[in-house]
C-alpha cells in the first residue's frame, strides 16, 4: 500500500543547512511535494517535483529525488529561525488525486 | 492572492450530534478535497470531489461522512453522528485540475467532540 515515512525531529543552528529526508513506497507516484505547517496554521506548499526529475532548486530549497531508492530529500540552505515548522513529505500517484502525507518532520532552528 | 477559506475555525460539539464544516475553494478550481489531521498525527486524505460527485475516498470516509457543493462557491463536509475519535483538524483543499501539482489548503477547522 501507499506509505510515506519521515524522521520526526531535526535540530539545526541558524545559518546551517537543513536536510529533511523522506521515503515512499508507491512506485507509481506522479508528484512528490514538500509542505510546511507553522503552529496553528494550514499547509503551505513549498515545492514539488515530478517523478521523472532528479533535482529541483528553488531559491534556498533543493529537492533531490532518488527513484531507485524511493527517497526524497529537502535541503534548506542558510536555515533561519523563521524556518522552524513541521515539514511534510507527500505524494500523489498516477491515476489518483489524493495526496498521501508523511507524519511530518519538526524542524527546530537554534539561534 | 486567492485563498481557500474555512468556517468555523473551531467547532465544539457533543458526541452524536451532526456537524457541517464549510469551505470556500478558490473560485476557478474544479477539484475539491477534505483531509483531516488528528492531533500529533499524519494528515489523512478523506475524499476528493469533482463535477458534483466523489472521485475518490478513503476507508475513513464511511457512511457517517458526506460532502456537498450546495452552490457555486461552498464545499461542505457533514459528519452525521460525531464520535470522540472524529476530533481533529479538518483541512479543505482545492486544485484547478489542469496543473494538479498544487492543492491549495485552507487554514483548517478544529473539531472537538466532547
Amino acid at each position: 500500500g501507499e506509505d510515506v515515512e519521515q524522521s520526526l525531529f531535526l535540530s539545526v543552528r541558524e545559518g546551517d543547512s537543513s536536510v529533511i529526508n523522506c521515503t515512499y513506497t508507491d512506485s507509481s507516484s506522479t508528484y512528490l511535494y514538500w509542505y510546511k505547517q507553522e503552529p496553528g496554521a494550514g499547509l503551505q506548499l513549498l515545492t514539488y517535483i515530478f517523478s521523472n526529475m532528479d533535482m529541483k532548486q528553488d531559491q534556498r530549497l533543493t529537492v533531490l529525488l532518488n527513484k531507485k531508492d524511493k527517497h526524497l530529500s529537502l535541503r534548506i540552505a542558510d536555515t533561519q529561525t523563521g524556518d522552524s515548522a513541521i515539514y511534510f513529505c507527500a505524494e500523489t500517484y498516477t491515476g489518483g488525486f489524493k495526496t498521501i502525507f508523511g507524519a511530518g518532520t519538526r524542524l527546530f532552528v537554534k539561534a | 492572492e486567492p485563498e481557500v477559506t474555512q468556517t468555523p475555525s473551531h467547532q465544539v460539539t457533543q458526541m452524536g450530534q451532526e456537524v457541517i464544516l464549510r469551505c470556500v475553494p478558490i473560485s476557478n478550481h474544479l477539484y475539491f478535497y477534505w483531509y483531516r489531521q488528528i492531533l500529533g498525527q499524519k494528515v489523512e486524505f478523506l475524499v476528493s470531489f469533482y463535477n458534483n460527485e466523489i472521485s475518490e475516498k478513503s476507508e475513513i470516509f464511511d457512511d457517517q461522512f458526506s460532502v456537498e457543493r450546495p452552490d457555486g462557491s461552498n464545499f461542505t463536509l457533514k459528519i452525521r453522528s460525531t464520535k470522540l475519535e472524529d476530533s481533529a483538524m479538518y483541512f479543505c483543499a482545492s486544485s484547478d485540475g489542469f496543473q494538479n501539482y498544487e492543492q491549495y489548503f485552507g487554514p483548517g477547522t478544529r473539531l472537538t467532540v466532547t
